[in-house]
């Protein structure tokens, strides 16, 4: 089946260190979309790439789209506490579904 | 964040009632979704409503039933649940079926007793 893995699941990092998780499908995605979830909360929408190799920027967030368009990568550059919540990417295999990566919960330590 | 709304926010229920939880969306969306999100398990895609159309079906239990009158509302009638029913249901709205960014709300977190 179409599947998207993602990990780590779990990362903790150090305030101020930097916080990356990767999302990786075994067919070519049509584009990915990625997630933020807070504690108690749902997910909020960040960012869709389309373009192979293609890399967009918000602030200290880094998503990049590989050539391959299999996968894909969320850095974080030196986080905070407000980073803190779990990530999700979600493929789009271009067949009108979306299927979303098992999510990597991140908790920064002060 | 309010263009998705979800009532109740939190619902306990035995096994034996019938509750609904209610989804409205103020987007201006054409398509409405239902997940279910637990914890051992990833985002879990329930049902689709395009243009008020049933379009997706996951091998979803008939103890849930969803509606979907317009465009701008959804129900997910529930009866005779299980315990591992317990979870939370996030309903999402996006413009439509081929435009996909995922719009959430926050959600109804039910406990089944």
């Amino acid at each position: 089946g179409q599947q998207v893995m993602q990990i780590p699941q779990y990362q903790h990092v150090q305030e101020g260190e930097d916080f990356t998780t990767y999302c990786n499908s075994s067919t070519t995605l049509s584009n990915i979309q990625w997630y933020k979830q807070r504690p108690g909360g749902h997910p909020v929408f960040l960012i869709q790439l389309v373009k192979s190799g293609e890399v967009k920027k918000q602030k200290r967030l880094t998503f990049q789209f590989g050539e391959a368009k299999k996968n894909s990568s969320l850095h974080i550059t030196a986080t905070q506490t407000t980073d803190v919540g779990t990530y999700f990417c979600a493929g789009d295999f271009g067949n009108e579904k979306l299927t979303f990566g098992t999510g990597t919960r991140l908790t920064i330590i002060p | 964040e309010t263009g998705v709304t979800q009532t109740p926010r939190h619902l306990v229920m035995g096994m034996t009632n019938k509750k609904s939880l209610k989804c409205e969306q103020h987007l201006g969306h054409n398509a409405m979704y239902w997940y279910k999100q637990s914890a051992k398990k990833p985002l879990e895609l329930m049902f689709v409503y395009n243009f008020k159309e049933q379009t997706e079906n996951n091998s979803v239990p008939s103890r849930f039933s969803p509606e979907c009158p317009n465009s701008s509302h959804l129900f997910l009638h529930l009866h005779t649940l299980q315990p591992e029913d317990s979870a939370l249901y996030l309903c999402a709205s996006s413009q439509d079926r081929r435009v996909r960014t995922q719009y959430f709300g926050p959600g109804t977190r039910l406990t089944v007793l």
